[in-house]
């Protein structure tokens, strides 16, 4: 099966532009998530997706960030306005099942905001 | 909410000798414990998980141990090799894992 796909797989934005993510989680799979890594630190949860629906997003940092799953198959994360502290990887992962079995992640989009 | 501590961040051996890595966790309703390689440039993988129920669990070269009582799992890779350089995240889940910092492990040959 294909595995989960984001792009871009790098961003360079200015403090202040917007820039959208994108995820495309497995094929079937309801559950889509979305996780950010600053340098150093623990892969942090953000949010996460049933089909279309947001089930949690008691991560998300503030609402500069938009999160979407139009349809339950491909999702967007919206910074705008980004800030430097956004820099980091957003990696995002899909699974059949909750609970935190079967997850697959993608390869991240790493985002640096100057 | 869930808390994962992991230590070392940063994990230097020879070819040849373990590597262990060591997670603690503070709720103590999580019952599913998995590890993830990530190499540089590429996609963090599963590669070996552990349920609650478990104490133990090896898989060739990697196995991992679990106590639930003290709250604590590890990750042990025997006779290292260059091919495992990469990091290591634990998790401990009940319905989103959450992820400890990461290790750096480096296998020098």
């Amino acid at each position: 099966e294909a595995g989960v796909t984001q792009f871009p797989s790098h961003s360079v934005i200015e403090k202040g532009q917007t820039v959208t993510l994108r995820c495309d989680p497995i094929s079937g799979h309801d559950n889509l998530y979305w996780y950010r890594r600053v340098m150093g630190k623990e892969i942090k949860f953000l949010l996460h997706f049933v089909k279309e629906s947001k089930q949690d997003e008691s991560g998300m940092p503030n609402n500069r960030f938009l999160a979407e799953r139009t349809g339950g198959t491909y999702s967007t994360l919206k910074v705008q306005p980004a800030e430097l502290e956004d820099s980091g990887v957003y990696f995002c992962a899909s699974s059949r099942m909750t609970g935190g079995y079967g997850y697959t992640f993608g390869s991240g989009t790493r985002l640096t905001v100057v | 909410g869930e808390n994962v501590e992991q230590h070392p961040s940063t994990l230097s051996v020879q070819e040849g000798d373990s590597a262990v890595i060591k997670c603690t966790y503070s709720d103590s309703a999580s019952n599913y414990f998995p590890w993830y390689k990530q190499e540089l440039g590429k996609r963090p993988q599963l590669i070996i998980d552990i349920r609650s129920n478990v104490g133990e669990k090896k898989d060739q070269r990697i196995a991992v141990t679990l106590n639930k009582t003290a709250k604590h799992f590890s990750l042990h890779i025997t006779e290292t090799q260059p091919e495992d350089s990469a990091v290591y995240f634990c998790a401990a889940s009940l319905y989103i894992p959450t992820f400890g910092r990461g290790t750096s492990l480096i296998v020098h040959p």
